[in-house]
C-alpha cells in the first residue's frame, strides 16, 4: 500500500498559489519525498524532490517540516495548464522493493 | 533530463491477438524498469518490476503468462500482452530508474493506450 495520503481533488483559479499537502507519517530516515505530475493520457513527470526544509526549482517549491511527517507542494501563480494529477511518493520503494503510487490529487485550475 | 521513449502511443487490435509495447531509456542505462497500467481517472497500478537480465517480478493478480516482460538490455524493456481481450484495454506506462538507490527518481514513458476490439 502507498505510504502517503493526499486530498483527492482541489480547485483553484489562475494566478493563485496552490499548496497540496501530503501526509507520510511512517516516513523512514533515508526516505526522500518526490512529487510527480501527470496530464491526461501521458506518463507522469518528475516535479521536485526533497529531504528536509525547503527545496525550490523553476516549477515548484517543496516544504518539509522538521518531523518530515508531511510535505507541501507549492505551485506559484498557477495557470490552466497546471490542471493535472499530482502524486506524492515517499522513498521510491517499499520494503518489498516496489514503487507504489497513491491516489494522487486531481488539481483543477479555473479561469 | 533523462528520456524514456515508449512505443506505440496507441494501438487498436482484435481480440485474441498479441501486442508488444517497447520502453527505451534513450540517454541512460536503466537497471530497473517498471510497468504500470492505468484505468480512466484512477491511479497507476504496478504490474511488474523488471531488472536487466533477470525475470520480472509480477504483482499479485497479474498473470505473467499473459503479460510477458523482457528486459534484455539496460536500455530496453518490452511488455507483450498475449491473446488480448477487451478487458485488457487500458493505458500502459513504463518507467525507468537509473540507479539502485531507493530514492532515485523515476523517468516515465508517454504511455500506450491499448484498445482491444
Amino acid at each position: 500500500l502507498a505510504k502517503t495520503t493526499q486530498p483527492i481533488s482541489m480547485d483553484s483559479y489562475e494566478g493563485q498559489e496552490v499548496n497540496i499537502t501530503c501526509s507520510h507519517n511512517n516516513i523512514a530516515t533515508n526516505d526522500y519525498i518526490t512529487w510527480y505530475q501527470q496530464f491526461p493520457s501521458q506518463g507522469p513527470r518528475f516535479i521536485i524532490q526533497g529531504y528536509k526544509t525547503k527545496v525550490t526549482n523553476e516549477v515548484a517549491s517543496l516544504f518539509i517540516p522538521a518531523d518530515r511527517k508531511s510535505s507541501t507542494l507549492s505551485l506559484p501563480r498557477v495557470s490552466l495548464s497546471d490542471t493535472a494529477v499530482y502524486y506524492c511518493l515517499v522513498g521510491d520503494r517499499d520494503r518489498d522493493d516496489k514503487i507504489i503510487f497513491g491516489k494522487g490529487t486531481r488539481l483543477h485550475i479555473l479561469p | 533530463g533523462a528520456v524514456v521513449s515508449q512505443h506505440p502511443s496507441w494501438v487498436i487490435c482484435k481480440s485474441g491477438t498479441s501486442v508488444k509495447i517497447e520502453c527505451r531509456s534513450l540517454d541512460f542505462q536503466a537497471t530497473t524498469m517498471f510497468w504500470y497500467r492505468q484505468f480512466p481517472k484512477q491511479s497507476l497500478m504496478l504490474m511488474a518490476t523488471s531488472n536487466e537480465g533477470s525475470k520480472a517480478t509480477y504483482e499479485q493478480g497479474v498473470e505473467k503468462d499473459k503479460f510477458l516482460i523482457n528486459h534484455a538490455s539496460l536500455t530496453l524493456s518490452t511488455l507483450t500482452v498475449t491473446s488480448a481481450h477487451p478487458e485488457d484495454s487500458s493505458f500502459y506506462i513504463c518507467s525507468a530508474q537509473q540507479g539502485g538507490s531507493t530514492n532515485e527518481k523515476l523517468f516515465f514513458g508517454s504511455g500506450t493506450q491499448l484498445s482491444v476490439l
